[in-house]
This record gives structure tokens, sequence and C-alpha cells, in this order.
């Protein structure tokens, strides 16, 4: 199974920060990774599919990179709406892996 | 307007048994694929199984085969996600969640819709 690594599990930051969520597989997926936002009781949100394409109605201020397989979050200037779990996933594989989540906090 | 819905929380019994649901509305349902994940106490998301609604084939991740089922009644456009004997460690957060977002002429590989979850709750 193809395993994937989140780094950081979790990060403080203040609103307008630019912030940065990396996303390692265990092999090569290609773009097959997609990002989602999960709130407090909340069911998560697509932000991001095919590593770098957004999701329609989703601020322009989030941005994916990457292929094969390192991948990044961006949130260019950090909002109070934003302060969330975010959590990478691949669909290369049968076997659709997310990875652990990255929580991010208000400083 | 697309919408995933599920049935109720549950409170049961380890031993017992269970089926929650997952009814698609806005979509042909038997369009794209339906996934269930889970996510437990304060912990992450997991890929359990999916299911094409067309003729009900199914996979599932080794960490759950054959301790749950995954089903689907098309008539109803409705998902199911059954066990037939419940543990304490099933208490969880269950989705559904539909596959979409980008696709080939034979699949989706993304979830773009998902159902507002279903809390299992298993204790004696």
């Amino acid at each position: 199974d193809i395993q994937m690594t989140q780094s950081p599990s979790s990060l403080s930051a203040s609103v307008g920060d630019r912030v940065t969520i990396t996303c390692r597989a265990s092999q090569s997926i290609s773009s097959y990774l997609n990002w989602y936002q999960q709130k407090p009781g909340k069911a998560p949100k697509l932000l991001i599919y095919a590593a770098s394409s957004l999701q329609s109605g989703v601020p322009s201020r989030f941005s994916g990179s990457g292929s094969g397989t390192d991948f990044t979050l961006t949130i260019s200037s950090l909002q109070p709406e934003d302060f969330a779990t975010y959590y990478c996933q691949q669909s290369y594989s049968t076997s659709w892996a997310f990875g652990q989540g990255t929580k991010v906090e208000i400083k | 307007e697309v919408q995933l819905v599920q049935s109720g929380a549950e409170v049961k019994k380890p031993g017992e048994s269970l089926r929650i649901s997952c009814k698609g509305s806005g979509y042909s349902f038997t369009s794209y694929w339906i996934s269930w994940v889970r996510q437990m106490p304060g912990k992450g998301l997991e890929w359990m199984g999916r299911i094409d609604p067309s003729d009900s084939y199914t996979n599932y991740s080794p960490s759950f085969q054959g301790h749950v089922t995954i089903s689907a009644d098309k008539s109803i456009s409705t998902a199911y996600l059954q066990w037939s004997s419940l543990k304490a460690s099933d208490t969880a957060m269950y989705y559904c969640a539909r596959h979409g977002g980008y696709c080939s002429s034979t699949s989706c590989y993304a979830y773009d819709y998902w159902g507002q979850g279903t809390l299992v709750t298993v204790s004696s």
C-alpha cells in the first residue's frame, strides 16, 4: 500500500501569514493527489484535486503543487476561517490513503 | 443541488449488528462511485471501501475487508455500510463520499461531496 506522510503534524500561525504544508508519498503517484480541509464537527471539504487544480468555490489563496512523491499545499494569506485540519489523499492506487493530517492553529 | 444525507447517530452494544445509510440526491446516483471513510475520535481519515452503485461492484481496504459490508440499492439511490458484530473499537464517525472532482472515462479521482457523517457508539 502507498503511505502518505504529512508535515508538520501541527502548526501555529497568525492571520495574514503564508502557510505551507507538505505531503510525501511512499512511491510515485503522478499527480493523483488531493487536499481536503476539515473543521471541527464537520465533514471534510475538497480544496485541491489533481495536485494543483482548485475546486470550484475555493478561495484563490489556496494553491497546490508537486508531482511524483512530493506535494505542497500553500495558503498565501491565512484567514480566520482557515484554521482547521488539512489532509492530503492519494487516488493513484486502489486503496486511497490519507495523510495523518496537519492541524493549523491560531498563534 | 448534490446532496448525500446519512442516517442518524447510533448507540449499540458489542456483538450487535448495524446498517447505516447514505442517500444521494441531485445527481445520477448510478454514475458516481461512493466510498465510506472512518474517523475515530480525535483521529484522522481512513478509507474503508467503495461501491459502484450501477452494478454494486465493491472493493475494500485490507484493514476493513471481512469486518464490514458495503452495499447499495440504486432504486432508492442509497448506499449502506453494515456490520454483523460490532466491537467497541468501531466507535467512530463514518462518512460517505462521492467520487468526483476529476474524472476519466471510467473513474473519478477525488471526493467532491460528503455526507454529514453518522456517529456510531459501541459500548456495553
